[in-house]
């Protein structure tokens, strides 16, 4: 099946540094990848659709500028939290669809816990 | 845009029971649903699907039924196991490179 990677699993870093997250596609091409925001107990919260070559599109009330989302390939998109804070520690999931088949079907990566201390 | 709700929040069920999971959507346009499994600390994994023209699917212990005209389709898991026992989402979604819209979870717990 279908294999979506995320690196780093986990990552603590200081209030005020930047954090970058990468989701890769590891057998198939995306070119439509999207990250979500998920806090302890809750369901997935979209925060952007991620599109190869072009600007993401961000979800309302998610700022574009504190979160920098890069699709380069169809294989790589990367989120990178800016200037982070307390209140941005969160677990982040990335997905991504097989460009090559069914193109409703997303496949989750297995996530990115980041605290910001 | 997309309203999806889901029942129960959570459901314990003895080992061996059947356990079901409901979710109604507000698009008439949404034509794919997918439901997924998330175990503690990982990211959500797909374990059936089903498409606006197909009325139920199974998938050995796993079946998903859709009733398009209520605007309502639930997960039905049979003979449930401990491993089963996990947080499960239904999404939604028109399709294509659309955006899912995903329930707001069911926590399983399978008692041995």
């Amino acid at each position: 099946g279908a294999v979506v990677s995320q690196h780093p699993s986990r990552v603590i870093c200081k209030s005020g540094t930047s954090v970058k997250i990468e989701c890769r596609s590891l057998d198939f091409q995306a070119t439509t990848m999207f990250w979500y925001r998920q806090f302890p107990k809750q369901s997935l919260m979209l925060m952007a659709t991620s599109n190869e070559g072009s600007k993401a599109t961000y979800e309302q009330g998610v700022e574009k500028d504190k979160f920098l989302i890069n699709h380069a390939s169809l294989t790589l998109s990367t989120l990178t939290v800016t200037s982070a804070h307390p209140e941005d520690s969160s677990f982040y999931i990335c997905s991504a669809s097989d460009s090559g088949t069914t193109q409703e079907t997303q496949y989750f990566g297995p996530g990115t816990r980041l605290l910001v201390l | 845009g997309e309203n999806v709700e889901q029942h129960p929040s959570t459901l314990s069920v003895q080992e061996g029971d059947s356990a079901v999971i409901k979710c109604t959507y507000s698009d008439s346009a949404s034509n794919y649903f997918p439901w997924y499994k998330q175990e503690l600390g990982k990211g959500p994994q797909l374990i059936i699907d089903i498409r606006s023209n197909v009325g139920e699917k199974k998938d050995q212990r796993i079946a998903v039924t859709l009733n398009k005209t209520a605007k309502h389709f639930s997960l039905h898991i049979t003979e449930t196991q401990p491993e089963d026992s996990a947080v499960y989402f239904c999404a939604v979604t028109p399709g294509g490179y659309q955006k899912v819209t995903f329930g707001t979870g069911t926590k399983l717990q399978v008692i041995p």
